[in-house]
Protein backbone atom coordinates (compact mmCIF):
# COMPACT_ATOMS: atom_id res chain seq x y z
CA UNK A 1 0.00 0.00 0.00
CA UNK A 2 2.18 2.84 -1.19
CA UNK A 3 0.64 6.46 -1.22
CA UNK A 4 0.10 8.19 -4.54
CA UNK A 5 2.28 10.63 -5.46
CA UNK A 6 1.32 14.38 -5.77
CA UNK A 7 3.34 16.97 -6.38
CA UNK A 8 4.37 19.28 -3.18
CA UNK A 9 3.28 22.18 -4.24
CA UNK A 10 1.91 24.24 -7.56
CA UNK A 11 1.58 28.00 -7.99
CA UNK A 12 -0.86 30.03 -10.23
CA UNK A 13 -1.68 33.98 -10.23
CA UNK A 14 -4.94 34.93 -9.94
CA UNK A 15 -7.33 33.75 -12.76
CA UNK A 16 -4.88 31.65 -14.21
CA UNK A 17 -5.26 27.41 -14.30
CA UNK A 18 -3.07 25.00 -12.22
CA UNK A 19 -3.59 21.17 -13.13
CA UNK A 20 -2.39 19.19 -10.00
CA UNK A 21 -1.85 15.52 -10.95
CA UNK A 22 -1.80 12.35 -8.96
CA UNK A 23 -0.05 9.08 -9.94
CA UNK A 24 -1.31 5.65 -8.56
CA UNK A 25 -0.51 2.24 -10.25
CA UNK A 26 -2.84 -0.58 -12.26
CA UNK A 27 -3.67 -1.56 -8.86
CA UNK A 28 -5.56 1.61 -7.59
CA UNK A 29 -5.86 4.62 -9.97
CA UNK A 30 -5.45 2.80 -12.95
CA UNK A 31 -8.31 0.25 -12.30
CA UNK A 32 -11.20 1.63 -10.45
CA UNK A 33 -13.04 5.15 -11.15
CA UNK A 34 -12.96 5.94 -7.68
CA UNK A 35 -10.71 8.34 -7.73
CA UNK A 36 -11.88 12.00 -5.52
CA UNK A 37 -10.08 15.06 -4.46
CA UNK A 38 -10.42 17.28 -1.35
CA UNK A 39 -9.68 20.53 -0.22
CA UNK A 40 -7.66 21.16 2.88
CA UNK A 41 -7.21 23.96 5.25
CA UNK A 42 -4.71 24.00 8.11
CA UNK A 43 -6.83 22.66 11.43
CA UNK A 44 -10.38 22.58 9.25
CA UNK A 45 -11.75 19.68 8.14
CA UNK A 46 -10.94 18.23 4.70
CA UNK A 47 -13.83 19.26 1.82
CA UNK A 48 -14.44 16.88 -0.59
CA UNK A 49 -14.18 18.90 -4.26
CA UNK A 50 -14.25 16.11 -6.75
CA UNK A 51 -15.76 12.38 -6.81
CA UNK A 52 -15.39 9.40 -9.20
CA UNK A 53 -12.76 11.12 -10.93
CA UNK A 54 -14.69 14.00 -12.63
CA UNK A 55 -17.99 14.42 -10.79
CA UNK A 56 -18.65 17.53 -8.62
CA UNK A 57 -20.73 17.58 -5.66
CA UNK A 58 -23.39 20.02 -5.22
CA UNK A 59 -22.13 23.62 -4.34
CA UNK A 60 -18.31 23.13 -5.20
CA UNK A 61 -17.33 25.77 -7.97
CA UNK A 62 -17.43 24.31 -11.75
CA UNK A 63 -14.23 26.08 -11.80
CA UNK A 64 -12.96 22.98 -10.26
CA UNK A 65 -12.75 19.37 -12.34
CA UNK A 66 -11.30 16.47 -12.45
CA UNK A 67 -10.22 13.60 -14.89
CA UNK A 68 -8.23 10.54 -15.52
CA UNK A 69 -5.58 9.16 -18.06
CA UNK A 70 -3.85 5.52 -17.03
CA UNK A 71 -2.85 5.51 -13.91
CA UNK A 72 -2.68 9.04 -13.38
CA UNK A 73 -5.82 11.50 -12.13
CA UNK A 74 -5.87 15.52 -12.58
CA UNK A 75 -7.25 17.89 -10.87
CA UNK A 76 -7.73 21.48 -12.64
CA UNK A 77 -8.75 24.53 -10.96
CA UNK A 78 -9.72 27.33 -13.42
CA UNK A 79 -9.89 30.65 -12.64
CA UNK A 80 -7.91 30.94 -9.65
CA UNK A 81 -8.74 32.95 -6.71
CA UNK A 82 -7.36 33.35 -3.58
CA UNK A 83 -9.85 31.38 -1.34
CA UNK A 84 -8.49 28.07 -3.19
CA UNK A 85 -4.93 28.36 -1.18
CA UNK A 86 -5.11 25.08 0.11
CA UNK A 87 -3.72 22.08 0.48
CA UNK A 88 -5.36 19.30 -1.93
CA UNK A 89 -4.97 15.83 -1.30
CA UNK A 90 -6.24 12.85 -4.09
CA UNK A 91 -7.58 9.91 -2.84
CA UNK A 92 -8.23 6.13 -4.59
CA UNK A 93 -9.67 2.76 -4.10
CA UNK A 94 -7.21 0.67 -4.04
CA UNK A 95 -9.37 -2.45 -4.15
CA UNK A 96 -10.51 -5.47 -1.29
CA UNK A 97 -12.37 -2.65 0.36
CA UNK A 98 -8.98 -0.02 0.84
CA UNK A 99 -8.24 3.30 0.32
CA UNK A 100 -5.26 5.27 -0.39
CA UNK A 101 -4.45 9.30 -0.50
CA UNK A 102 -1.72 11.22 -1.91
CA UNK A 103 0.94 13.23 -0.21
CA UNK A 104 -0.80 16.22 -0.43
CA UNK A 105 -0.15 19.05 -2.61
CA UNK A 106 0.34 23.25 -1.75
CA UNK A 107 -1.59 25.11 -3.47
CA UNK A 108 0.03 28.99 -3.61
CA UNK A 109 -2.19 31.76 -5.57
CA UNK A 110 0.66 34.27 -6.19
CA UNK B 1 -26.94 19.40 9.43
CA UNK B 2 -24.39 16.30 8.96
CA UNK B 3 -22.06 16.37 11.80
CA UNK B 4 -19.11 14.14 12.70
CA UNK B 5 -17.54 14.59 16.29
CA UNK B 6 -14.36 13.11 17.57
CA UNK B 7 -13.12 12.61 20.88
CA UNK B 8 -11.21 10.40 22.51
CA UNK B 9 -7.53 11.75 21.69
CA UNK B 10 -4.93 12.73 23.76
CA UNK B 11 -1.32 11.30 25.15
CA UNK B 12 -0.18 8.34 25.51
CA UNK B 13 3.01 5.91 26.45
CA UNK B 14 4.68 3.82 23.46
CA UNK B 15 2.66 0.38 24.20
CA UNK B 16 -0.07 1.78 25.39
CA UNK B 17 -4.40 1.64 24.13
CA UNK B 18 -6.36 4.79 23.12
CA UNK B 19 -10.24 4.76 21.89
CA UNK B 20 -11.52 6.85 19.40
CA UNK B 21 -15.46 7.71 18.89
CA UNK B 22 -16.78 9.62 16.59
CA UNK B 23 -20.67 10.65 17.13
CA UNK B 24 -22.74 11.32 14.30
CA UNK B 25 -26.02 13.19 13.32
CA UNK B 26 -28.13 14.48 10.79
CA UNK B 27 -28.28 11.41 8.44
CA UNK B 28 -29.17 7.89 8.15
CA UNK B 29 -26.10 6.70 10.25
CA UNK B 30 -27.12 3.05 9.67
CA UNK B 31 -26.74 3.46 5.53
CA UNK B 32 -23.24 4.42 5.28
CA UNK B 33 -19.79 3.30 5.58
CA UNK B 34 -17.23 5.06 8.00
CA UNK B 35 -13.61 5.37 7.77
CA UNK B 36 -10.70 6.77 10.19
CA UNK B 37 -8.13 8.65 8.40
CA UNK B 38 -5.31 10.36 9.87
CA UNK B 39 -2.55 13.03 9.44
CA UNK B 40 0.89 13.06 10.83
CA UNK B 41 2.93 16.04 11.91
CA UNK B 42 4.22 17.51 8.48
CA UNK B 43 2.66 15.05 6.42
CA UNK B 44 -0.52 13.54 4.14
CA UNK B 45 -3.68 11.92 4.66
CA UNK B 46 -3.22 7.92 5.57
CA UNK B 47 -6.31 6.26 5.28
CA UNK B 48 -6.10 3.93 8.44
CA UNK B 49 -9.86 1.99 8.27
CA UNK B 50 -13.11 1.55 7.08
CA UNK B 51 -16.65 -0.43 7.99
CA UNK B 52 -19.43 -0.93 6.10
CA UNK B 53 -22.63 0.44 6.92
CA UNK B 54 -23.61 -2.80 9.06
CA UNK B 55 -20.65 -3.00 11.00
CA UNK B 56 -20.36 -6.96 9.85
CA UNK B 57 -17.06 -6.00 7.35
CA UNK B 58 -13.86 -4.00 8.76
CA UNK B 59 -11.07 -3.29 6.59
CA UNK B 60 -7.31 -1.80 7.43
CA UNK B 61 -4.45 -0.26 5.91
CA UNK B 62 -1.33 -2.65 6.83
CA UNK B 63 0.21 -0.34 8.78
CA UNK B 64 -2.09 -1.03 11.68
CA UNK B 65 -3.62 -4.48 10.82
CA UNK B 66 -3.54 -6.13 14.07
CA UNK B 67 -2.92 -3.34 16.33
CA UNK B 68 -5.99 -1.07 15.62
CA UNK B 69 -9.75 -1.96 15.55
CA UNK B 70 -12.76 -0.45 13.93
CA UNK B 71 -16.26 -0.97 15.26
CA UNK B 72 -19.51 0.90 15.09
CA UNK B 73 -22.85 1.02 17.39
CA UNK B 74 -25.91 2.08 15.06
CA UNK B 75 -28.15 2.12 17.65
CA UNK B 76 -25.67 4.93 18.95
CA UNK B 77 -24.80 6.60 15.73
CA UNK B 78 -20.89 6.19 16.81
CA UNK B 79 -18.01 4.62 14.97
CA UNK B 80 -15.24 4.28 17.66
CA UNK B 81 -11.28 3.01 16.72
CA UNK B 82 -9.99 0.80 19.11
CA UNK B 83 -5.89 1.39 19.57
CA UNK B 84 -3.24 -0.70 20.78
CA UNK B 85 0.20 -1.38 21.07
CA UNK B 86 0.74 2.59 19.78
CA UNK B 87 4.02 3.13 18.60
CA UNK B 88 5.76 7.03 18.03
CA UNK B 89 4.65 7.17 14.04
CA UNK B 90 1.07 6.83 15.29
CA UNK B 91 0.87 10.22 16.42
CA UNK B 92 -1.45 12.31 14.39
CA UNK B 93 -4.64 14.56 13.75
CA UNK B 94 -7.59 11.47 13.19
CA UNK B 95 -10.50 12.14 11.28
CA UNK B 96 -13.60 9.73 10.90
CA UNK B 97 -14.92 10.72 7.56
CA UNK B 98 -18.18 9.41 6.11
CA UNK B 99 -18.73 7.63 2.53
CA UNK B 100 -21.03 8.15 -0.20
CA UNK B 101 -22.03 4.63 -0.06
CA UNK B 102 -22.76 1.35 2.09
CA UNK B 103 -19.05 -0.51 1.57
CA UNK B 104 -15.61 1.45 2.12
CA UNK B 105 -14.95 3.51 -1.60
CA UNK B 106 -13.16 6.33 -0.26
CA UNK B 107 -15.77 8.72 -1.47
CA UNK B 108 -15.81 10.42 1.72
CA UNK B 109 -18.30 13.04 1.69
CA UNK B 110 -18.41 14.27 5.43
CA UNK B 111 -15.36 14.41 7.46
CA UNK B 112 -15.10 15.04 11.30
CA UNK B 113 -12.83 18.48 13.06
CA UNK B 114 -10.30 15.73 14.07
CA UNK B 115 -8.44 14.45 17.52
CA UNK B 116 -5.30 14.57 18.25
CA UNK B 117 -3.45 11.44 19.10
CA UNK B 118 0.30 12.07 20.53
CA UNK B 119 2.43 9.06 21.16
CA UNK B 120 5.49 9.59 23.66
CA UNK B 121 7.10 8.81 26.61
Amino acid sequence: QSALTQPRSVSGSPGQSVTISCTGTSSDVGTYNYVSWYQHYPGKAPKIMIYDVSKRPSGVPDRFSGSKSGNTASLTISGLQAEDEADYFCCSYAGRYTVLFGGGTKLTVL
Amino acid sequence: EVQLLESGGGLVQPGGSLRLSCAASGFTFSNYAMSWVRQAPGKGLEWVAGIFDSGANTFYADSVKGRFSISRDNSKNTVYLQMNSLRAEDTAVYYCAKDFVSTVRGKHDYWGQGTLVTVSS
